[in-house]
């Protein structure tokens, strides 16, 4: 197994800009998130999905949006990129039953200028 | 808003040498889980304990749980430079579907 998977690993945007971040995972896990990692802090819930056709809101949803048509794969979409989106983006998944466990993908670094 | 702060934000220490870092949550919760990242890459995660638990080994991993002062360590024994890495506390509270991460401690093993 592959595991989690994100392209790209790294994008530089400019503000205003849009782009999708992709998300794979092929443990047919139902539980997807995404989270943000910025300088000196932890890991925030950007929005979250328990199964295709399913999300929801996180900590940090504004200026995000996610869909989630299968359940192998959780795009993230920035709708108009703005500098304070400059962070790390990491995707997460867990089955239903073991949700508290996580397993992480490598994350996109994003920066815009 | 953070759920878990670590303390204490970075740690060196000398290879052999045990290592502890401490995690305090501000509300009740389901279990709590520690997670380990690299430089550069993804959460791996390394032990969880429940809210009626309050030790678990794992390895050379000792997690303990104190619910009434909301507060959880981490010990690492005979550290190797391998061990190098941010270690991360998360809670779960509620329906368990969210995981709130504090902000880190850095753990600098030197060989």
């Amino acid at each position: 197994n592959a595991g989690v998977t994100q392209t790209p690993k790294f994008q530089v945007l400019k503000t205003g800009q849009s782009m999708t971040l992709q998300c794979a995972q092929d443990m047919n896990h139902e539980y997807m998130s995404w989270y943000r990692q910025d300088p000196g802090m932890g890991l925030r819930l950007i929005h979250y999905s328990v199964g295709a056709g399913i999300t929801d809101q996180g900590e940090v949803p504004n200026g995000y949006n996610v869909s989630r048509s299968t359940t192998e794969d959780f795009p993230l979409r920035l709708l108009s990129a703005a500098p304070s989106q400059t962070s790390v983006y990491f995707c997460a998944s867990s089955p239903l039953d073991r949700q508290e466990t996580q397993y992480f993908g490598p994350g996109t670094r994003l920066l815009v200028l | 808003s953070q759920q878990g702060e670590e303390d204490p934000q970075a740690l060196s220490i000398q290879e052999g040498e045990n290592a502890t870092m401490n995690c305090s949550y501000k509300t009740s919760i389901n279990n709590l889980q520690w997670y380990r990242q690299n430089s550069g890459r993804g959460l791996v995660h390394l032990i969880l304990i429940r809210s009626n638990e309050r030790e678990k080994h794992s390895g050379r991993l000792r997690v303990t749980l104190d619910t009434s002062k909301k507060s959880s360590s981490l010990l690492i024994t005979a550290s190797r430079a391998a061990d190098t890495a941010s270690y991360f506390c998360a809670t779960a509270s509620g329906s368990a579907r969210q995981l709130t991460f504090g902000s880190g401690t850095q753990l600098t093993v030197l060989p």
